[in-house]
């Protein structure tokens, strides 16, 4: 069965340290690769996707995510973070034709001020 | 662009009860929209893939007589949870697709939490 994996369920930064999010899916084929981002309090919204193309994507926000296919990873990267981005943080895939979205536990990022 | 909206955002019912979420996306119309459950700390469940027009598609292990989708319309899904129990407190998230789109990208409503009694 398809899966995603994220590494690490809470994340604790300083201000403008970096930031690198790991996720690793388990699927052989063609893939869509999403990361979103639920705010507290708000609904989720999306950062970035991939579908094609270039392996690293730029989103909203100054975030970044590299597709590494003999990796099946999308990690997620910021190099430098503010306590505004103090969110919750999930990737998802999708590997079928009903569009269906496969999560991540998600990642809970707290940026210390 | 691209607005999903979800009512009510909260509601407390008793136990047994009957409680419908609406969906609507309020600036196009989506063909098809998702309903997920969110655990607390936990990922989102996807429950169902509702399609305007036909029977929505349930995934494994969710009851489809219990959580009943209808959606009538290019622009509203609803979820009724039936005969309620307090298990079934969560946080109900749905999401639209618009057609056409080259990538699947999903548009999220703010959710409803739901408490039963």
């Amino acid at each position: 069965a398809q899966s995603v994996s994220q590494h690490n369920h809470h994340v604790i930064l300083s201000e403008a340290a970096s930031l690198e999010l790991g996720c690793n899916y388990s699927y052989g084929g063609t893939v869509n690769l999403f990361w979103y981002v639920q705010y507290p309090g708000q609904h989720l919204q999306l950062l970035l996707k991939y579908f094609s193309g270039d392996p690293l994507v730029k989103g909203i926000k100054g975030f970044e995510a590299e597709f590494i296919k003999s990796k099946f990873s999308f990690n997620l990267r910021k190099p430098s973070v503010q306590w505004s981005d103090t969110a919750e943080y999930f990737c998802a895939v999708n590997a079928n034709s009903n569009y269906q979205l496969i999560w991540g536990a998600g990642t809970k990022l707290i940026i210390k001020p | 662009g691209a607005v999903v909206s979800q009512h009510p955002s909260w509601v407390i019912c008793k136990s047994g009860t009957s409680v419908k979420i609406e969906c609507r996306s309020l600036d196009f119309q989506a063909t098809t929209m998702f309903w997920y459950r969110q655990f607390p700390k936990q990922s989102l469940m996807l429950m169902a893939t509702s399609n305007e027009g036909s029977k929505a598609t349930y995934e494994q292990g969710v009851e489809k007589d219990k959580f009943l989708i209808n959606h009538a319309s290019l622009t509203l899904s609803t979820l009724t949870v039936t005969s309620a129990h307090p298990e079934d407190s969560s946080f109900y998230i749905c999401s639209a697709r618009i057609p056409g789109q080259g990538a699947n990208e999903q548009y999220f409503g703010p959710g409803t939490r739901l408490t039963v009694t």
